[in-house]
């Protein structure tokens, strides 16, 4: 399976920075996955990118398939913004799982 | 938007005894996994399960782990005999298009 390592392992902003989340792959993926776990434990699904960029609102994420990372964007970030972020891809489309990184755990102060 | 609901959010059993985590994935979506997360680690694929069968298993899913899905639409997790180390969040997710959706977690307490 890939191995998916993730950078900064910990981040801590004041209320209104920005920040860049990275997530560094060994293989090429068919699938990367963006989550956010929140202080209850849930998983929220931020970005499905196997390649290119796309935004969210203050969110956005930039996959470059070819270099094997992605970024996550995060702008005038907000206290609920804190949680760990996780990346997560797989190789082939189909019944395979999802390897996850260790996570990028942020703070944000307000 | 449709959505992955597992219940319970937080059972709380004794060492030994058996435990059932439940799960609805979306409907029409085909492959479920079980997912683990144990308390500040990141999250370990468990059993992959498609067409009424395990497609997939990682060496944590020994013989007091099975996975059933008994009717059209729930899908469970069943450990036999839990142990302290099996205390984590247990996650349920479906697969559309490429894209896992996961529910909200069960967290698991073994005392």
């Amino acid at each position: 399976g890939i191995q998916v390592e993730q950078s900064p392992p910990d981040l801590i902003l004041q209320e209104g920075a920005n920040s860049t989340l990275r997530c560094n792959f060994s293989d090429s993926v068919n699938n990367l996955q963006w989550f956010h776990q929140n202080p209850w434990g849930q998983l929220i699904n931020l970005f499905y990118i196997p390649s290119g960029t796309k935004q969210n609102g203050r969110l956005s994420a930039t996959t470059v398939a070819t270099e094997r990372y992605s970024l996550l964007y995060i702008s005038s970030s907000q206290t609920t913004d804190s949680g760990v972020y996780f990346c997560a891809g797989l190789t082939n489309f189909g019944n395979e799982k999802l390897t996850f990184g260790t996570g990028t755990r942020l703070t944000i102060i307000p | 938007e449709p959505e992955v609901t597992q219940t319970p959010s937080h059972q709380v059993t004794q060492m030994g005894q058996e435990v059932i985590l439940r799960c609805v994935p979306i409907s029409n979506h085909l492959y479920f996994y079980w997912y683990r997360q144990i308390l500040g680690q990141k999250v370990e694929f468990l059993v992959s399960f498609y067409n009424n069968e395990i497609s997939e298993k990682s060496e944590i899913f020994d013989d007091q782990f099975s996975v059933e899905r008994p009717d059209g639409s729930n899908f469970t997790l069943k450990i036999r005999s839990t142990k302290l180390e099996d205390s984590a969040m247990y996650f349920c997710a479906s697969v559309d298009r490429g894209i896992q959706y996961f529910g909200a977690g069960t967290r698991l307490s073994v005392l």
